[in-house]
């Protein structure tokens, strides 16, 4: 079946260092890759996403890259911040006849000051 | 524009109950999707309704059933509970487009 595989499970920078979280996705007919970004008791939230016609996003700190040949895809952080530290989490989503996301185990970052 | 909103937010059942969790889409939202986070599994898909339909479901058994009302408020429902089904429940409403919002989650914990 569908799987999103996403490393490292955890990673710890200093601040200001960048991050980069990789992932690897299996269904070729995925579409659309967002990136979660979730704190301890609150609901993930949107950081980032990309779509496959598009190679590269950036926004601020943050950038997607999307490798659609090799079916994978990376976030990048630069200038990491304390409050940067939480779980992000890479999925994969097929938009056909409706929208179907499947999720990276996720990747615990800690930021250290 | 108020968020998705998720009812209750903490549950406490026994095995071999049942539960119904609820979900209220953003305004103007038709399409919702149910997912379920455990520390050890992630976060998985259960299933994704659009005008009361269920277009897309996960890999889970058939004590886990949804449904979507005329409003898009939807309910997922858990028969025969056991205790790996203790976990975050997670729902998530968006529009046409991509961005899926998530709501708060139920915590469920089964004893």
């Amino acid at each position: 079946g569908e799987n999103v595989e996403q490393h490292p499970s955890t990673l710890s920078v200093q601040e200001g260092d960048s991050a980069v979280i990789k992932c690897t996705y299996s269904d070729s007919a995925s579409n659309y890759f967002p990136w979660y970004k979730q704190e301890l008791g609150k609901r993930p939230q949107l950081i980032i996403d990309i779509r496959s016609n598009v190679g590269e996003k950036k926004d601020q700190r943050i950038a997607v890259t999307l490798n659609k040949t090799a079916k994978h895809f990376s976030l990048h952080i630069t200038e990491t911040q304390p409050e940067d530290s939480a779980v992000y989490f890479c999925a994969a989503s097929t938009i056909s006849g409706g929208f179907k996301t499947i999720f990276g185990a996720g990747t615990r970052l800690f930021v250290k000051a | 524009k108020a968020g998705v909103t998720q009812t209750p937010r903490y549950l406490i059942k026994t095995r071999g109950q049942q539960v119904t969790l609820s979900c209220s889409p953003i305004s103007g939202h038709r399409s919702v999707s149910w997912y379920q986070q455990t520390p050890g599994q992630g976060l998985q898909f259960l299933f994704e309704y659009f005008s009361e339909t269920q277009r897309n479901k996960g890999n889970f058994p058939g004590r886990f059933s949804g449904r979507q009302f005329s409003n898009s408020r939807s309910e997922m429902n858990v028969s025969t509970l056991e205790l790996g089904d203790s976990a975050l429940y997670l729902c998530a409403s968006y529009r046409d487009t991509d961005t899926q919002y998530f709501g708060p989650g139920t915590r469920l914990t089964v004893l």
